[in-house]
């Protein structure tokens, strides 16, 4: 089955520089790579996905790659706030909804 | 407002007392699914179900089940809980068969089994 890695697992930046969390996927049938942020004590709530025909999609601050040939995919956000504290966690999944398999999660704390 | 509920949000019991966490969604979801959390093992689907009267097993199944008679409720049954199923508990739903794919996540239910 799909075995998805994330890294790193802690993350610590200085209010407005950027932070990159990686993904990689064993699955190379996975067409679907969404992006879950968890603030504490809440539940996950989607930020940003990406299909694998694209290979990049913005939405204000945060981005996403994807590498089908290498079977990784990114989050960057740039300009990081201190409310961008949370843990944020990669999936993949072959169809789109069942069968998502979820990274480990990074926790990132940004310092003001 | 739409929105993914489940009761109870705590609860704290015994080995062996059976219990059932409660899922229920107003969205007219067809994809519903069980998550646990565990500290540094990230969200691990217990079963998922893509439409009334069916369902499937994830990963982390033993231990579990589930129903699905309705379209909207999705309950989650431990028969005979044990202190390894001690756990932050999601479900979520999602549409199936679109594009707007996003799963919406209930509030979490924390587990606590002694």
């Amino acid at each position: 089955g799909e075995n998805v890695e994330q890294h790193p697992s802690t993350l610590s930046v200085q209010e407005g520089d950027s932070a990159v969390i990686k993904c990689t996927y064993s699955d190379s049938a996975s067409n679907y790579f969404p992006w879950y942020k968890q603030e504490l004590g809440k539940r996950p709530q989607l930020i940003i996905d990406i299909r694998s025909n694209v290979g990049e999609k913005k939405d204000q601050r945060i981005a996403v790659t994807l590498n089908k040939t290498a079977k990784h995919f990114s989050l960057h956000i740039t300009e990081t706030q201190p409310e961008d504290s949370a843990v944020y966690f990669c999936a993949a999944s072959k169809r789109a909804n069942n069968d998502m398999r979820f990274g480990a999660g990074t926790r990132l704390t940004v310092k003001p | 407002e739409a929105q993914v509920t489940q009761n109870p949000r705590y609860l704290i019991t015994v080995t062996g007392k059976k219990l059932t966490v409660t899922c229920s969604q107003n969205m007219n979801h067809e994809y519903m699914s069980w998550y646990r959390q565990d500290p540094g093992l990230g969200l691990r689907q217990i079963y998922y179900s893509m439409n009334v009267e069916v369902t499937d097993k994830g990963d982390v199944p033993e231990g579990y089940k589930v129903s699905r008679k309705e379209k909207r409720n999705f309950p989650l049954i431990l028969e005979s809980p044990s202190p390894n199923q001690t756990s932050l508990y999601f479900c979520a739903s999602s549409l199936f068969g679109t594009s707007k794919v996003e799963q919406y996540f209930g509030p979490g239910t924390r587990l606590t089994v002694t």
